[in-house]
């Protein structure tokens, strides 16, 4: 039982350029979140999905596209990367119900140069 | 959307103090509060939460307690050690875990 694992753990990229962040969970859980992290900012939302095949936007979604195609697997995608990008980004996941424990992946250090 | 906020946004006190963190929130549909601990380079765990049926959980050293109708929520840390040292956040939720900004909490010996 690995929980939520994150890939890649690391990733320097240039402007312009475009990758996907994989989140992936076995647990069987209905919930999946991406956040970003920045110094002062706390967790900020991205997109959350609450279910395989839907997708919803967060408090800071432009400049990114999501992605739940199957239930154990949630992309984050940037078409084309900018600076304002840099960020540690972290995925989480949760059973159905919104009200119970979100468990977090360990997390991507994105540098955009 | 739902608007967290957290204060103290950096919380010093001295081993074997309490030490308290407040949040308020904007949605008064939010039904979950769960608070998480961050250490250095790792990743957010949840330490205590609570919902909106309950005003007060307890869990050895940490408690939270929760006023829906002046939308504020509290944790609470007893007898503080180092390894209290961290980063915590607040969150709310209906339909999407929402955070605070977090406090930065430091125990000295």
């Amino acid at each position: 039982n690995a929980g939520v694992t994150q890939t890649p753990k690391f990733r320097v990229l240039k402007t312009g350029q475009s990758m996907t962040l994989l989140c992936a969970q076995d647990m069987n859980h209905e919930y999946m979140y991406w956040y970003r992290q920045d110094p002062g900012m706390g967790l900020r939302l991205i997109h959350y999905s609450v279910g395989e095949g839907t997708t919803a936007k967060g408090e800071v979604p432009d400049g990114y596209n999501v992605s739940r195609l199957k239930k154990q697997n949630f992309l984050l995608g940037l078409e084309s990367a900018a600076p304002s990008q840099t960020s540690v980004y972290f995925c989480a996941s949760s059973y159905g119900q919104l009200n119970t424990e979100a468990f977090f992946g360990q997390g991507t250090r994105l540098t955009v140069v | 959307g739902e608007n967290v906020e957290q204060h103290p946004s950096t919380l010093s006190v001295q081993e074997g103090d309490s030490a308290v963190i407040k949040c308020t929130y904007s949605d008064s549909a939010s039904n979950y509060f769960p608070w998480y601990k961050q250490e250095l380079g790792k990743r957010p765990q949840l330490i205590i939460d609570i919902r909106s049926n309950v005003g007060e959980k307890k869990d050895q050293r940490i408690a939270v307690t929760l006023n829906k109708t002046a939308k504020h929520f509290s944790l609470h840390i007893t007898e503080t050690q180092p390894e209290d040292s961290a980063v915590y956040f607040c969150a709310a939720a209906m339909y999407a875990l929402n955070f605070g900004k977090g406090t930065s909490l430091l125990v000295t010996p």
